[in-house]
């Protein structure tokens, strides 16, 4: 059962424009989300994450949102530049539960930015 | 760089063989957390220890063990080694549990 879901496997965006990456969940229990970016042979960089008291947080090119009731999750980078391709990864936890059960991640997209 | 460093970076071995994998936290950080990454189920929480003691177990399979040590370390044996247990195994780290996980750039085990 997957509770963290990325239907996206790629996304395909040129440089400049939006990019906006999804992500679901069914765990009620999770609180808090985090975003991840990965490149080949690397491990999974932090990037931005957000609280389930909040609805939005930015942080440079990069703001999330969260849509408690439809238990969904975005991120959205802007402008895209050509550095931002790479895996990227929606992951929960349940702080409010002590967080020691670690982090549930999706199965993460790829993103293209296309010159 | 994240802070967090794991050795071998490659590791080829057999079936049937034990390894163990080496990971140190960030400086200051308590907690560390195990993670595989296989093709087909992706990034999956293995282990956390926190402080030396085992605080939560996910998908770890009996064959599986690890540990933290006093200057806060961490290894993660892995011992009758099978083909599927090919992957990538990151190590993470926080200051406490409720903390932001931070990720080594990761042990790549191939057993053949």
């Amino acid at each position: 059962d997957q509770q963290v879901k990325q239907n996206s496997p790629s996304l395909s965006v040129q440089e400049g424009r939006i990019s906006i990456l999804n992500c679901d969940y069914t765990n009620s229990m999770f609180d808090y989300f985090l975003w991840y970016k990965k490149y080949p042979a690397e491990g999974p960089t932090f990037l931005i994450s957000i609280s389930s008291i909040k609805d939005k947080n930015e942080d440079g090119r990069f703001t999330v949102f969260l849509n408690k009731s439809a238990k969904h999750l975005s991120l959205h980078i802007v402008p895209s530049q050509p550095g931002d391709s790479a895996v990227y990864f929606c992951a929960a936890s349940a702080f409010s539960g002590g967080g020691a059960d670690g982090l549930t991640f999706g199965k993460g997209t790829h993103l293209i930015i296309q010159p | 760089d994240s802070g967090v460093t794991q050795t071998p970076k490659h590791l080829i071995t057999a079936t049937g063989q034990r390894v163990t994998l080496r990971c140190s936290p960030r400086s200051g950080d308590l907690s560390v957390y195990w993670y595989q990454q296989s093709l087909d189920q992706g990034l999956q929480f293995l282990i956390h220890y926190y402080n030396g003691e085992e605080r939560a177990k996910g998908n770890i399979l009996e064959r599986f063990s690890a540990q933290q040590f006093p200057d806060l370390h961490s290894e993660l044996n892995l011992s009758s080694l099978e083909l599927g247990d090919s992957a990538l195994y990151f190590c993470a780290s926080s200051g406490t549990s409720k903390e932001t996980q931070y990720f080594g750039p990761g042990t790549r085990l191939l057993v053949l």
